[in-house]
This record gives structure tokens, sequence and C-alpha cells, in this order.
């Protein structure tokens, strides 16, 4: 099956710099990588996918890019503010029906 | 935004004991799934359901683990004889209807077994 690898674990920028979180994926049959935030006490939530139609993808401050042939993803957040402190997801899954997540990172926003 | 319910929010029970953890997705929604994170660890697949039967299951989802829809509306997650490695977060998702599209996570059910 799919397995996910997520790195780093943990990451500390101050605000206003820019965090890079990078996943890479086993299975070349997936085609869907969507990135989850996940705060305190809550469930994860979606902030952005990418298929494996498109290399890129921005939506304001964030951007996912996709590089097929080398099995890896990632997550591009600008202009860092305190509340995106949270654990992000990357997962990835193919035209079955088990989405495989990461390990997640920490990212914390010092002020 | 209409959201994923899970009932309890917190469930205690003793080693060897049933459990049944209650989830009702978006009313619109065909594609049903369970997930659970272990404290510090990812999220981890146990089964998909879809058109009253499951489509995927992970090598975690073994004989003590059952799923069901018992109505329109209700998703429940079955663990029939509980093991302290059990203790985690559940999640329950859903999507509207594809594999490969948003899932709506619900807040989870915290269970701790004792």
């Amino acid at each position: 099956g799919e397995n996910v690898e997520q790195h780093p674990s943990t990451l500390s920028v101050q605000e206003g710099d820019s965090a890079v979180i990078k996943c890479t994926y086993s299975d070349s049959a997936s085609n869907y990588f969507p990135w989850y935030k996940q705060e305190l006490g809550k469930g994860p939530q979606l902030i952005i996918d990418i298929r494996s139609n498109v290399g890129e993808k921005k939506d304001q401050r964030i951007a996912v890019t996709l590089n097929k042939t080398a099995k890896h993803f990632s997550l591009h957040i600008t202009e860092t503010q305190p509340e995106d402190s949270a654990v992000y997801f990357c997962a990835a899954s193919g035209n079955n029906n088990d989405m495989r997540f990461g390990a997640g990172t920490r990212l914390t926003v010092k002020p | 935004e209409p959201e994923v319910t899970q009932t309890p929010s917190h469930q205690v029970t003793q080693m060897g004991q049933e459990v049944i953890l209650r989830c009702v997705p978006i009313s619109n929604h065909l594609y049903f799934y369970w997930y659970r994170q272990i404290l510090g660890q990812k999220v981890e697949f146990l089964v998909s359901f879809y058109n009253n039967e499951i489509s995927e299951k992970s090598e975690i989802f073994d004989d003590q683990f059952s799923v069901e829809r018992p109505d329109g509306s209700n998703f429940t997650l079955k663990i029939r004889s509980t093991k302290l490695e059990d203790s985690a977060m559940y999640f329950c998702a859903s999507t509207v209807s594809t594999p490969n599209e948003k899932l709506f996570f619900g807040s989870g059910t915290q269970l701790s077994v004792l």
C-alpha cells in the first residue's frame, strides 16, 4: 500500500518568514495529494490539494508543488502569521478508497 | 458550513469491553471513513465505507473492528474487545461523491482503554 513520509516533524519560524514542509510517497498510482491543518482539539481540515495533472497550485499565502517523477510534494506558506501555528499533515491517495497520511509537522510561528 | 458530528467526545472503558463510537456524516455525503490518531502520531486509515459496505480497510482494521450504517444518518465503529493499544483519538470523515475529494473530519472521540 501507499507510504507517505513527511519532514520535518517540527518547524519553528519567525512571523513573516516562509515555511516549507516536504512529503514523499511510494505508490506511483497515487493521484490526489491534499494538505490538512489540525488545530489543538480539532479534526484535520483541508487547506489545499493538488492532483497529479498539475505541478503547482496556489491559494493566497499557501502553495503546493508536485513532482511526480520524484514522487514528492511540498507545502509552502509565505508571510507566516501566529495563527498558522498548528500541525500540518500531507496525504496521498489513488483511485482506491484509502487516503494515507504523513506523520505530521508541528509548525510554530513566533511573533 | 455543514459538519461531521461525533459522539461521545471522550470515552473511557475497561480493557476487554466493547465500545461503539458514533458519527453523523454530512447528510448528502456518500463515502464514510474512520481514522485513528495515537497521541503525537500520524492519522492512520482504518476503513472506508460506501453503498452500505466496506470498500477498503487497513491492516489495523482486524476482526475486533466493525462498522455499520444502521439508519440513514449514523455511521458507527465498534471495537468488540478493547485492548490498551486501542487508546487513541478516533476520527470519522466523509466525502461528497468520490474518494479523491475533500475529506470532512469530525472533531474526534478520545478513547481511553484502562
